[in-house]
Order: structure tokens, then C-alpha cells, then sequence
């Protein structure tokens, strides 16, 4: 089975730094997915990351790390905006099928 | 381009009731296709997920069904909704080759079961 853990909240300040972690275990591992969720919308993509290594997209990164079923967002210099639910999700690779699996969101508050 | 659609936005059920969402995709063939529902709060939860017509697969045994009547056509259904059927529901597209290892998500639609 599929098992993916983030914490369910946390909380910053404007300006600073935050980082988010997600843990996963699966079968057939092919692909981690970081999406940004505000109340009541669609999620919005952030980051794909497959191999080893750390991905930089302006003020957002995304760690992974395969051998430790680890990864992380890392949002830069927060802002207001930012405040919202940030989901990790895996892309579990089986029988010719790609399955895609979500952790249960980290909502995070962004305070002035 | 490729887009996605899923209707109704918003409906409100009563209990007993019967339940149709339906999905589309425009401008591509044989996606992988994905319904998923998420509590108030929650994270979400992969109800069914199909790679071509006719073929679903389901992750929690539930009143909910889908059918894939077409290729880009997705649909989930009820015979009967529950109280805890409430929630936001996504149906969603990936396809490794042309969007780019991004899942796209539809606009969402609320159900409250009253």
C-alpha cells in the first residue's frame, strides 16, 4: 500500500522562511508532486520532482530524497498570499498505471 | 490545448438521493483520468482512477461508482447519497507525456447531502 505523512499544520511569519516535509512510503515510487490548495479552489501545481536533489522555482524549492522516502518545500520570504494548504502527493508507478496518491495537506498560516 | 471540466459546481442533495458528476477533457486521447473527494479540511482522498474506457479502478469501498462511457468522459454516480458523502470533489488528468508530469485538475464541485 501507499502511506504519506505531512503535519497538519503550521504556522510563520511575513518575510521569513518555511519548511514542509513529507514522508512517503510506496511500491512503485515515480514522482513526487508539491501542489499549493486555497479555500474552496483546485489545486494549483508547484513542483515535480523524480530524481535526488533539490528543484528551485523562484521563491519555492523542492527537496527529495528517494533512499529516505523524504521531501520538502521550502518557501522563501513569505507572503500573505502564501497562506493556504500545501499537498504532497506521489505518483505510484504499478502495473502500467500510474496511481496518485495525496497526503492529507499542510495548512499553513502566514501572520504579519 | 488541452483543458479540463467537471459540472455541476455546486449542488445540494438530500439524503436517499441519487448522484452524477461528470468530467471532460478537451484536446487530448487516452489521459489518465482521477476523481477524488476532500472533507472540509482534509486532504484528498483517490475515490477511483481509470487509463482507458470501460476500465476503473476503485480505492475505497463506498456507494460511490464511475463509469468511463468515453475516452475523455469520466463520470461518478450514486444510487443512494449518505451524510458523509459532503464534500469537494476534483477530477483530474495526468498524462506523463503531454502535460508534462503535472496532474490538472478540474474546477471542483461541492456536494452537501442534507
Amino acid at each position: 500500500g501507499q502511506n504519506i505523512d505531512q503535519p497538519t499544520e503550521m504556522t510563520a511569519t511575513e518575510g521569513a522562511i518555511v519548511q514542509i516535509n513529507c514522508t512517503y512510503q510506496t511500491s512503485g515510487f515515480n514522482g513526487l508532486f508539491w501542489y499549493q490548495q486555497h479555500a474552496g479552489e483546485a489545486p494549483t501545481f508547484l513542483s515535480y520532482n523524480v530524481l535526488d536533489g533539490l528543484e528551485e522555482k523562484g521563491r519555492f524549492s523542492s527537496f527529495l530524497s528517494r533512499s529516505k522516502g523524504y521531501s520538502y518545500l521550502l518557501l522563501k520570504e513569505l507572503q500573505m498570499k502564501d497562506s493556504a494548504s500545501y499537498l504532497c502527493a506521489v505518483r505510484d508507478y504499478l502495473d502500467n498505471t500510474d496511481k496518485l496518491i495525496f497526503g492529507t495537506g499542510t495548512r499553513l498560516q502566514v501572520f504579519p | 490545448s488541452q483543458t479540463i471540466h467537471q459540472w455541476p459546481a455546486t449542488l445540494v442533495q438530500p439524503v436517499g438521493s441519487p448522484l452524477s458528476l461528470e468530467c471532460t477533457v478537451e484536446g487530448t486521447s487516452n489521459p489518465n483520468l482521477y476523481w477524488y473527494r476532500q472533507a472540509a479540511g482534509r486532504g484528498l482522498q483517490l475515490l477511483f482512477y481509470s487509463v482507458g474506457i470501460g476500465q476503473i479502478s476503485s480505492e475505497v469501498p463506498q456507494n460511490l461508482s464511475a463509469s468511463r462511457p468515453q475516452d475523455r468522459q469520466f463520470i461518478l454516480s450514486s444510487k443512494k447519497l449518505l451524510l458523509s458523502d459532503s464534500g469537494f470533489y476534483l477530477c483530474a488528468w495526468f498524462s506523463r507525456q503531454l502535460t508534462g508530469n503535472t496532474i490538472y485538475f478540474g474546477e471542483g464541485s461541492w456536494l452537501t447531502v442534507v
